[in-house]
């Protein structure tokens, strides 16, 4: 089942704007993953933060974690068209056995 | 890294038949997944393999339904049988960056269409 929700399921900006997707889960994690899917296709991992870390930075990339609202939110600066994708917040499971729960993503569209 | 494919990238099959999707990484793993994702939504876990052990099912999928073999470090297959057209999705393979991390490598995926 899935871990949470995501917010907003879609977003449409125009290229140069930033874009603000937001996860919630449930339980409590040892760190929470972004990852993009374009098109359907196979998924990239993004960026990994630990649950004792409360913001992360790769390139244009920001990500924030709160353990105490059971949220994270993934931030993308000056946009791209080629940032057009899915993007999900995946939790790892209560039993620590590396598996992943997935939200339920946010689609991305960036205008030209 | 890890370099992940998956075959067949696409099939249409009938109803009542199976298929059997083969998932092949270009290094030894230890960890490997299964997931479905229905048009639209999100990744649901099916099952975890792991070489040398049984499959590990999540909730509401059953070995029969969807019987996964993992003969080696580099490979894995998982088979949709007795489709119906509710089974069409993407099915994605992944495995573990390394053990003791959380992060996964996907295949391209296999788009599955019942019909």
């Amino acid at each position: 089942s899935q871990q949470g929700e995501e917010d907003p399921q879609a977003l449409s900006i125009q290229e140069g704007e930033n874009a603000t997707m937001n996860c919630s889960y449930k339980t409590s994690i040892n760190n929470l993953q972004w990852y993009r899917q374009n098109s359907g296709r196979g998924l990239v991992h993004l960026i990994l933060i630990r649950s004792n870390e409360r913001e992360k930075h790769s390139g244009r990339l920001r990500v924030t974690l709160d353990t105490s609202k059971k949220s994270s939110s993934l931030l993308i600066t000056a946009s791209r068209a080629a940032d057009t994708a899915s993007y999900f917040c995946a939790t790892d499971a209560e039993d620590s056995s590396y598996k992943l729960i997935f939200g339920s993503g946010t689609r991305l569209l960036v205008r030209p | 890294s890890a370099v992940i494919s998956q075959k067949p990238s696409r099939d249409i099959c009938q109803r009542g038949t199976s298929l059997t999707i083969q998932c092949q990484v270009d290094s030894q793993v230890t960890m490997m997944f299964w997931y479905r994702q229905q048009p639209g939504q999100s990744l649901t876990l099916i099952a975890t393999a792991n070489q040398g052990s049984e499959a590990t099912y999540e909730s509401g999928f059953v070995i029969d339904k969807f019987p996964i073999s993992r003969p080696n470090l580099t490979f894995s297959t998982l088979t949709v049988s007795n489709m119906s057209p509710e089974d069409s999705s993407i099915y994605l393979c992944s495995v573990g960056r390394q053990l003791g991390t959380y992060e996964q490598y996907f295949g391209p995926g296999t788009r599955l269409t019942v019909t």
